[in-house]
């Protein structure tokens, strides 16, 4: 089966640092990309960025350069989301999602997400 | 940019509903479609436009290409009552995801 495993909840304040993390299994992690997914509390979906965990290629939504690092070790089968301070506005569940390459960028298998509470 | 019409769609089990997506500019077929429940996380319907994902019942389809897209939902079951996004792959990044249309119960 092919899973998307994430932590459920981060609770964390203001000026934080925070690394969320996806681990995957069940399929070849290395071939397909892993795209970050956010959703604000009452809000539609927001793409990101994305990873290719072969060669650790990185896109990113011109919304989220610069506010996010995203990662992965092929080695443990693991993604990883990055924050180096945190603001009330990050608050937000951050969808994992298998996303296949090729030209057909779409994503099949998700994550049930962590929800990231941002207070003081 | 990616728009989704109307916001919300009010329907009785049994019913068709019809759900738009239009694009800024051509994207080809390079759309997929979603279906999300509250508290849980979205699920592919349709990828490449018409591509019915693994394990979605034949009474959803899409249509369309180009900036125009369509998905259908024939003899709503209660279990399809969620919000249904678009999503263009067609240029990235960034991959975008329409605003959204909720389907409610009537």
């Amino acid at each position: 089966e092919v899973l998307l495993v994430q932590s459920a909840v981060e609770l964390k304040k203001p000026g934080d640092s925070l690394r969320i993390s996806c681990e995957a299994s069940g399929y070849g992690f290395s071939i397909y990309w892993i795209s970050w997914v956010r959703q604000m509390p009452g809000k539609g979906l927001e793409w990101m960025g994305a990873i290719f965990p072969a060669d650790s290629d990185t896109r990113y939504s011109p919304s989220f350069q610069g506010q996010v690092t995203i990662s992965a070790d092929k080695s443990v089968r693991v993604a990883s989301l990055q924050w180096n301070s945190l603001k009330a506005s990050d608050t937000a569940i951050y969808y994992c999602a298998r996303t296949w390459g090729s030209d057909s960028y779409h994503m099949d298998v998700w994550g049930k997400g962590t929800t990231v509470i941002v207070s003081s | 940019v990616m728009t989704q019409s109307p916001a919300t769609l009010s329907l009785s089990p049994g019913e068709g509903a019809t759900l738009s997506c239009k694009a800024s500019q051509s994207v080809r077929k390079n759309l997929a479609w979603y279906q999300q429940k509250p508290g849980q996380a979205p699920r592919l319907l349709i990828y490449g436009a018409s591509t019915r994902a693994t394990g979605i019942p034949a009474r959803f389809s899409g249509s369309g290409s180009g900036t125009e897209f369509t998905l259908t939902i024939s003899n709503l079951q209660s279990e399809d009552f969620a919000v249904y996004y678009c999503q263009q792959y067609d240029n990235w990044p960034p991959l975008t995801f329409g605003g959204g249309t909720k389907v409610e119960i009537k």
